[in-house]
C-alpha cells in the first residue's frame, strides 16, 4: 500500500511558470523525499526534507512540509520543458513508501 | 562514475516460469533495495540489503520472492511460478548509508520490466 498521496494527478503549465504539487500522508515521518522520474533517466531524488524542517530549496525547488497537517509541497519556479516528467513524493517512517504521482507536463 | 545497472532492461516469461533479476549497485554503497513500480503507480519497497543481510523483507508479496546479495555487492531478485500479476517495472536503488536508515539518498538503477504472459 502506498502512504503518500500526490495532487494533482497531472499538472499542465506553461514554459515559465511555476508548478505546485501537493503531497499528503497518513502516518509519522522521519523525512519526506521528492522524487523526479521520467523515460530518459529514470527516478532522480530531488530533495529530502527532515520531519522537524518546514522548508528547504535546492535551485528552483521549493519544498515545505507540515507535519501537523501530514502534508508537503513541491514548488519548481520558471518552469522548463525539460521539467516535464512525473514527481513522487516519498515518505520515510522506516522504509521508503512512494505515492502514485504527479504527471508535469511543461508546454514550451 | 558509473549508476546502478541493472539486467536484463526487459524480461519477458510465460506464467509459472522461473526468473532472476539483476543489480549492480554503486561501487562501495553499503545499503542496496529493491522497489516493483506498476504501471501509473510510485514505486513499491520490496526488500532492503544492508551489506549481505536482508535487514527487511517485509515488502516482499508472498515467499514467490526471494533476493539475495552473497558478497554485499550484486543483488539478484528470484521470483518464482511467474504469475500475470508480477508484471511491472523492478527498479533496484543503492546508497552509502552513512547515517540512520533512510537519510541518505538513493541512487536508483533503469530497472527491469517484466512480463508474464
Amino acid at each position: 500500500s502506498q502512504q503518500g498521496e500526490e495532487d494533482p494527478q497531472a499538472l499542465s503549465i506553461q514554459e515559465g511558470e511555476n508548478a505546485t504539487m501537493n503531497c499528503s500522508y497518513k502516518t509519522s515521518i522521519n523525512n519526506l523525499q521528492w522524487y523526479r522520474q521520467n523515460s530518459g533517466r529514470g527516478l532522480v531524488h530531488l530533495i529530502l526534507i527532515r520531519s522537524n524542517e518546514r522548508e528547504k530549496h535546492s535551485g528552483r525547488l521549493r519544498v515545505t512540509l507540515d507535519t501537523s497537517k501530514k502534508s508537503s509541497s513541491l514548488l519548481i519556479t520558471a518552469s522548463r520543458a525539460a521539467d516535464t516528467a512525473s514527481y513522487f513524493c516519498a515518505t520515510y517512517g522506516n522504509k521508503l513508501v512512494f505515492g502514485a504521482g504527479t504527471i508535469l507536463r511543461v508546454k514550451s | 562514475g558509473a549508476g546502478v545497472s541493472q539486467t536484463p532492461s526487459n524480461k519477458v516469461t510465460e506464467k509459472g516460469k522461473y526468473v532472476e533479476l539483476r543489480c549492480d549497485p554503486i561501487s562501495g554503497h553499503t545499503a542496496l533495495y529493491w522497489y516493483r513500480q506498476s504501471l501509473g503507480q510510485g514505486p513499491e519497497f520490496l526488500i532492503y540489503f544492508q551489506g549481505t543481510g536482508a535487514a527487511d523483507d517485509s515488502g516482499l508479496p508472498n515467499d514467490r520472492f526471494f533476493a539475495v546479495r552473497p558478497e554485499g555487492s550484486v543483488s539478484t531478485l528470484k521470483i518464482q511460478r511467474t504469475e500475470r500479476g508480477d508484471s511491472a517495472v523492478y527498479l533496484c536503488a543503492s546508497s552509502l548509508q552513512r547515517g540512520p536508515p533512510g537519510t541518505d539518498t538513493q541512487y536508483f538503477g533503469p530497472g527491469t520490466r517484466l512480463t508474464v504472459l
